[in-house]
């Protein structure tokens, strides 16, 4: 299980950082990413990390901006997000992987940049 | 990283088959066979149906099927349901450990 938690409301150029804790397997062998869906709009991956921690991977739209990060020990995964606009509005899941495919995804966290 | 092509919208009638492309390029659709496709109802979490271009999950009726031809993969739904009426979106792996999405198709169910 994989539940997602921090999304809210913030303003342009501001921070916010998602977590996603996750349950029921061996957090530490799988690696995790972050995908994202503005209101209305299609999926849009965001974010990789391995199991380890190292590598990570960005998409251009966000590189330079945000951080990914997880603690295997606390079975968490983070999405430290900086220099916000309004175009990262969306609903922040977070998706483990297997394979080629983002197999189990979390419910979801809104974020909402807006002044 | 651009998004993979998907028409906007498709519809058919009850017992019918629609298929949905999604067109790619050589570094995502046609350089791997890690296409995966997603149903999601509004308000809902993206659901498996297919992945590795042709593979369905425990559970999804074999109605779902998937297919890829060079850089176009495809999604074929026969006996159309109600149930069945939700947007779907496809995904492939594009190296490096990325991911690319469609822009989603609304099915609608006559």
């Amino acid at each position: 299980q994989l539940v997602e938690s921090g999304g809210g409301l913030v303003q342009p150029g501001g921070s916010l950082r998602l977590s996603c804790a996750a349950s029921g397997f061996t957090f530490s062998s799988y690696e995790m990413n972050w995908v994202r869906q503005a209101p209305g709009k299609g999926l849009e991956w965001v974010s990789y990390i391995s199991g380890g921690g190292r590598p990570t991977y960005y998409a251009d739209s966000v590189r330079g901006r945000f951080t990914i990060s997880r603690d295997n020990p606390r079975n968490s995964l983070y999405l430290q997000m900086n220099s916000l606009r309004a175009d990262d509005t969306a609903v922040y899941y977070c998706a483990s992987v297997a394979g080629g495919l983002l197999n189990y995804w979390g419910q979801g966290t809104l974020v909402t940049v807006s002044s | 990283q651009s998004a993979l092509t998907q028409p906007r919208s498709v519809s058919g009638s009850p017992g019918q088959s629609v298929t949905i492309s999604c067109t790619g390029t050589s570094s995502d659709v046609g350089g791997y066979n890690f296409v995966s496709w997603y149903q999601q109802h509004p308000g809902k979490v993206p659901k498996v149906m297919i992945y590795d271009v042709n593979k369905r999950p425990s559970g999804v009726p074999d109605r779902f099927s998937g297919s890829k031809s060079g850089n176009t993969a495809s999604l074929t739904i026969s006996g159309l349901q109600a149930e069945d009426e939700a947007d779907y979106y496809c995904c492939s792996y594009a190296g490096t450990y990325s991911w690319v999405f469609g822009g989603g198709t609304k099915l609608t169910v006559l």
